[in-house]
């Protein structure tokens, strides 16, 4: 069981728009910066997002994060077959015992 | 460029300890406020933070495994390593170790190695 908590799955046709949720608490992402990382099938994750909505070098501008609240949001834009990959969230906790944690992760298919 | 890199035996027998090397290049494990830190993703699952730790000796480990795991950093070989003891067949695995910022309410990995599979059996 997730700290944070991800649609297992989601998909859309190329081209289109998807938005992957994370839900969390105010132990986590109501007080805490979250992360994405995009999981290629057979490879370690990457950083897609971080601090919320920051992108790091070579990350286009197709994703972007949100938060409101105790909630993110990881919007792709002009989907492409090679966005199919495991999407998981990451936060740090401050609840009995600090610590960073992920959402279960959310594959992505392009349809 | 930073590049991560994992070794270690791919396989373990139950009640032992697993021990695992990461070595850095193309940066200083002591620069920064960087921490370096282990996860794992048991096959076909999520990630799971195992812990953290700055070469300054500041350390975080997640609750689940405070009492078997132990990161240590060493500067002269710009490495730093798990050991995981008594394990079992939870723990077995795909391995990795990453470049974590960690500021305020910041916390993300940047940097990440390829992974290594660690086998639990006898």
């Amino acid at each position: 069981q997730s700290v944070l908590t991800q649609p297992p799955s989601v998909s859309a046709a190329p081209g289109q728009k998807v938005t992957i949720s994370c839900s969390g608490s105010s132990f986590n992402i109501g007080n805490n910066h979250v992360s994405w990382y995009q999981q290629l099938p057979g490879t370690a994750p990457k950083l897609l997002i971080y601090e919320n909505n920051k992108r790091p070098s070579g990350i286009p501008d197709r994703f972007s994060g949100s938060k409101s609240g105790t909630s993110a949001t990881l919007g792709i834009t002009g989907l492409q077959t090679g966005d199919e990959a495991d999407y998981y969230c990451g936060t740090w906790d401050n609840s009995l015992s600090t610590h960073v944690v992920f959402g279960g992760g959310t594959q992505l298919t392009v349809l | 460029q930073v590049q991560l890199q994992e070794s270690g035996p791919g396989l373990v027998k139950p009640s032992e300890t697993l021990s695992l090397t990461c070595t850095v290049s193309g940066g200083s494990i002591s620069s920064g406020s960087y921490y370096w830190s282990w996860l794992r993703q048991p096959p076909g699952k999520g990630l799971e933070w195992i812990g953290f730790m700055h070469y300054s000796g500041r350390s975080d480990y997640n609750p689940s495994l405070k009492s078997r795991a132990t990161i240590s950093v060493d500067t002269s070989k710009n490495q730093f390593s798990l050991k995981l003891i008594s394990v079992t067949a939870a723990d077995a695995a795909l391995y990795y170790c990453a470049r974590f910022n960690f500021n305020g309410p910041n916390t993300h990995g940047d940097y990440w190695g390829q992974g290594t599979l660690v086998t639990v059996s006898s």
